[in-house]
């Protein structure tokens, strides 16, 4: 089990630039999340998945940010337009959903992250 | 909107002492899940225990916490910290059944001191 892979590890963008983060969740897991960290924020909400489907994407900046899951392997994050304040890691994570009614309480399995530096 | 507060900044402490990280969160909703996530340096944020159960203590890795809904409080203790407790930790919320989205604090930072 290799885990939550996120590449690239790091990534370098001009200001107005485009950038693309990509995040292969563990295999079985149909719930794939989206988060960004730093000092200040703290990890924040951005989006998730559920079986590929978007559930929620409360947290993400509509107008430059955008997430799509094309297939069960694979989840990206596009952010156009790149500013400084968009500097942060971005994190992925997966989540086994059992089946159950209640999901709730499954364990979130977070990848490395991409740290990225607008410049 | 739900939210989870938790000690804010640094807390530094000497080897052998109690830990107490505060968690408080809010949510309309009666039957929320709390997490307690632990991130070392360089390394991805990790569970470190969770509870539903109102009033029940949860142990893991020498961490307790109890869930306490009348006061809407989450804290994390250990009853003598170690070196290798330096970490963030975040707090964690999902609000409640297929309320899937989890909400967290803005972390903590421990600092154990030898």
């Amino acid at each position: 089990n290799a885990g939550v892979i996120q590449t690239p590890r790091h990534k370098v963008t001009g200001k107005g630039q485009e950038a693309t983060l990509w995040c292969e969740p563990i295999s079985g897991h149909s719930a794939v999340f989206w988060y960004r960290q730093t000092i200040v924020q703290g990890l924040e909400f951005l989006t998730y998945f559920r079986n590929q489907a978007p559930i929620d994407d409360s947290g993400m900046p509509k107008e430059r940010f955008s997430a799509q899951m094309p297939n069960q392997s694979h989840s990206t994050l596009k952010i156009q337009s790149t500013q400084p304040q968009d500097s942060a890691v971005y994190l992925c994570a997966s989540s086994l959903d059992k089946g159950l009614r209640d999901f709730s309480a499954e364990t979130l399995y977070f990848g490395s992250g991409t740290r990225l530096t607008v410049l | 909107g739900d939210s989870v507060t938790q000690t804010e900044g640094l807390v530094t402490l000497t080897e052998g002492l109690p830990v107490m990280l505060n968690c408080t969160y809010q949510t309309i909703y009666s039957n929320p899940f709390l997490f307690w996530y632990v991130q070392h340096l360089n390394e991805s944020p990790r569970l470190l225990l969770k509870s539903f159960t109102d009033n029940k203590r949860t142990e893991h890795q020498g961490f307790h916490a109890t869930l306490h809904k009348s006061s809407s409080s989450f804290h994390l203790q250990k009853s003598s910290a170690q070196l290798s407790d330096s970490a963030l930790y975040y707090c964690a919320l999902t609000p409640g059944t297929n309320a899937y989205k989890v909400i967290f604090g803005k972390g903590t930072h421990l600092h154990v001191l030898p």
